[in-house]
């Protein structure tokens, strides 16, 4: 167990949907992360937050965004569902933003657009 | 431009046989940072290393062991006495320096290694 929880685990929804995902970091930890794991992509970096500020952004659409709140945890919200959306969406932590951190991660939310 | 090849798209061993899982990167940074992560049947990615550029020594963990080359950009993982519990996909990924603002991970395409009893 990494210490980083996801809700829901499952998600199944319809194509023009929204959905909303959670995650909350590991104790202490500041900074989070959100992936996207697809057959075609394979394992992707979404965004970063770091103590509540937007800190790298990567191939991230604009039907989607996230935030991190106060308490540190972060939703990552998805609109305007497309049947390519459909993947398993990680979120990760670190204790700071640095890339000498390790990230550890979520058990992942597998989210299905039919 | 950044980018880390895992060329083994899949390796199947039998049980006890040591396997190695190959790993090239290529970055334009001198400081970066390399990883391997597990990713079980059960879907969760977990860390297993990681590794400094300016620290080519490498490491031994019980049965597993890592090897740096910078001088061929690799990162290669080993597991000696390969067990069926090894059975999972395997990511290399690197983490670049530039300004130490930022630490998105780069990902291979993984490997699965399945081992048989």
């Amino acid at each position: 167990d990494s210490g980083v929880t996801q809700t829901p685990k499952h998600l199944i929804t319809a194509t023009g949907q929204r959905v909303t995902l959670r995650c909350s970091p590991r104790s202490g930890d500041l900074s989070v992360y959100w992936y996207q794991q697809s057959l075609d992509q394979g394992l992707q970096f979404l965004i970063q937050y770091y103590n509540g500020e937007e800190r790298a952004k990567g191939n991230i659409l604009e039907r989607f965004s996230a935030q991190q709140f106060p308490d540190l945890h972060s939703e990552l919200n998805l609109s305007s569902l497309e049947l390519g959306d459909s993947a398993l969406y990680f979120c990760a932590s670190s204790p700071l933003g640095d890339s000498y951190n390790e990230q550890f991660f979520g058990p992942g939310t597998r989210l299905t657009v039919l | 431009a950044q980018k880390v090849t895992q060329a083994q798209t899949e390796i199947s061993v039998v049980e006890k046989e040591d396997v190695t899982l190959d790993c090239v990167y290529e970055t334009r940074d001198t400081t970066y940072y390399l990883f391997w992560y597990k990713q079980p049947p059960s879907g969760e990615l977990v860390f297993l290393i990681r590794r400094n550029s300016f620290d080519e020594q490498n490491e031994i963990s019980g049965r597993y062991s890592w090897n740096f080359q910078k001088s061929t950009s690799s990162f290669n993982f080993t597991i000696t006495a390969s067990q069926v519990v090894d059975s999972a996909v395997y990511f290399c990924a690197l983490s670049e320096a530039y300004g130490g603002a930022t630490n998105k991970l780069i990902f291979g395409t993984g490997t699965l290694l399945a081992v048989q009893p």
